[in-house]
């Protein structure tokens, strides 16, 4: 059983697209993340959601807009997309927030031609 | 705001202790300090955490020192498998909500 899931696993897609990625957790965690590596693999943090109430965002472009119809799910949609969305997107869960182990997705990579 | 710093990548051989070394200026006395390990086209995945001095669990143990300025993940007796990029995260806590700053991730390459 997986535990944190996202689809697609990869997305192509061309500039000016709008694309939604989606994450489902079945682990009964209240709190999740959406991250974004680039090609340098650094790990930024995009968006935190408890009980579906955002509690983090970060600087991110507002052609950002995460989505959470419950607690198990947290999508993230991305207007007008552009080169530089191009990137790996990881979503994570964990039981509470502000530093409980986080269980994360396989990632989605998205390419931006 | 608290920044973390890692070296950038690592060589060891098969059966030695590696020791990664992270620090991060302007932590406050009560942030956790966590470590991750994430393998090619996977998600990051928990190693440990530790809020001061020593945490041990099964596969690394964790050293902060009394400044809190930095923390070591240790990995004993390394294997072929623990080819990996270890990336520390640090929260700090502020008023109600907190923020999560990963580091840039060491590259750990593990030679037989």
């Amino acid at each position: 059983d997986t535990a944190v899931s996202q689809t697609p696993k990869y997305l192509v897609t061309q500039m000016g697209n709008d694309k939604s990625i989606k994450c489902e957790q079945n682990l009964g965690h209240d709190t999740m993340y959406w991250y974004k590596q680039d090609s340098k693999k650094f790990l930024k943090i995009m968006f935190s959601y408890n009980n579906k109430e955002l509690i983090i965002n970060e600087t991110v472009p507002n052609r950002f807009s995460p989505k959470s119809p419950d607690k198990a799910h947290l999508n993230l949609h991305i207007n007008s997309l552009e080169l530089g969305d191009s990137a790996v997107y990881f979503c994570a869960s964990s039981l509470g927030g502000d530093g409980n182990e986080q269980f994360f997705g396989p990632g989605t990579r998205l390419t931006v031609l | 705001l608290a920044k973390t710093t890692q070296p950038i990548s690592m060589d060891s051989y098969e059966g030695q202790e590696v020791n990664i070394t992270c620090s991060h200026n302007n932590i406050a006395t009560n942030d956790y300090i966590t470590w991750y390990q994430q393998f090619p086209s996977q998600g990051p995945r928990f190693i440990i955490q530790g809020y001061k001095t020593k945490v041990t669990n099964e596969v690394a143990s964790l050293f902060i020192p009394a400044d809190r300025k930095s923390s070591t993940l240790s990995l004993p007796r390394v294997s072929l498998s623990d080819t990996a990029v270890y990336y520390c995260l640090v929260i700090l806590r502020m008023d109600s909500s907190y923020k999560l700053i990963f580091g840039s991730g060491t590259r750990l390459l593990v030679r037989p």
